[in-house]
């Protein structure tokens, strides 16, 4: 069965470093997400993208973040320049229609 | 700002014990999504309900979605240790390309054996 994939499964970095989290959304989906779960808190929407643009985005999804959809296959988040508060699970998420599949998520700290 | 609340947000039960969850909102969901999240993983999809009145099962789940498409229920029936987990309620308004999702804070299920 197709299924969203992320890599790495972890990462730790450093405050003011930038990190790239990896999605390879479902293939024949054409709406793409990121989300983020501080933990004990609840998911959180970041930023959808449809016809390699951004469609929708979050307060939270500032000018430090970017989304790229380099090749036919990768979905990418990009942090500029990491905060402490950044820390947390990041998930990837993709859909035909209305119905979004997630992937396992990546885990960022941020020290 | 649209919410979705969920309830309760902690349930404990014995083996065999019937349960309902809800998920509430004064928000009209143009869709509602069911998800089950283990600790550490990402959320996993059990159903989605679009039309006001809809059920559906999945074996001993349940789900409705409300007339108004404002609300919707999970009850399990004769739960078992297996079904222990984190229950999370997501709405979608879809309008136009926009279908971000709107989550519940979830519910976390212990079945005792």
């Amino acid at each position: 069965e197709p299924e969203v994939t992320q890599t790495p499964s972890h990462q730790v970095t450093q405050m003011g470093q930038e990190v790239i989290l990896r999605c390879v959304p479902i293939s024949n989906h054409l709406y793409f997400y990121w989300y983020r779960q501080i933990l004990g808190q609840k998911v959180e929407f970041l930023v959808s993208f449809y016809n390699n643009e951004i469609s929708e985005k979050s307060e939270i999804f500032d000018d430090q973040f970017s989304v790229e959809r380099p090749d036919g296959s990768n979905f990418t988040l990009k942090i500029r320049s990491t905060k402490l508060e950044d820390s947390a699970m990041y998930f990837c998420a993709s859909s035909a229609l209305w119905t979004q599949y997630f992937g396992p998520g990546t885990r960022l700290l941020v020290l | 700002t649209q919410l979705l609340e969920q309830s309760p947000q902690f349930l404990s039960i014995q083996e065999g014990e019937n349960l309902t969850v809800y998920c509430n909102s004064s928000s009209v969901f143009s869709s509602l999504q069911w998800y089950r999240q283990e600790p550490g993983e990402g959320p996993v999809l059990l159903v989605t309900v679009v039309t006001g009145g809809e059920v559906k099962k999945l074996k001993r789940l349940t789900f409705q979605f409300g007339d108004a498409r404002k609300d919707s229920s999970l009850h399990i029936t004769a739960a078992q240790p297996g079904d222990t987990g984190l229950y999370l309620c997501a709405g979608a308004s879809n309008a136009g390309n926009n279908r971000k999702l709107i989550w519940g804070l979830g519910t976390s299920l212990a079945v005792n054996p």
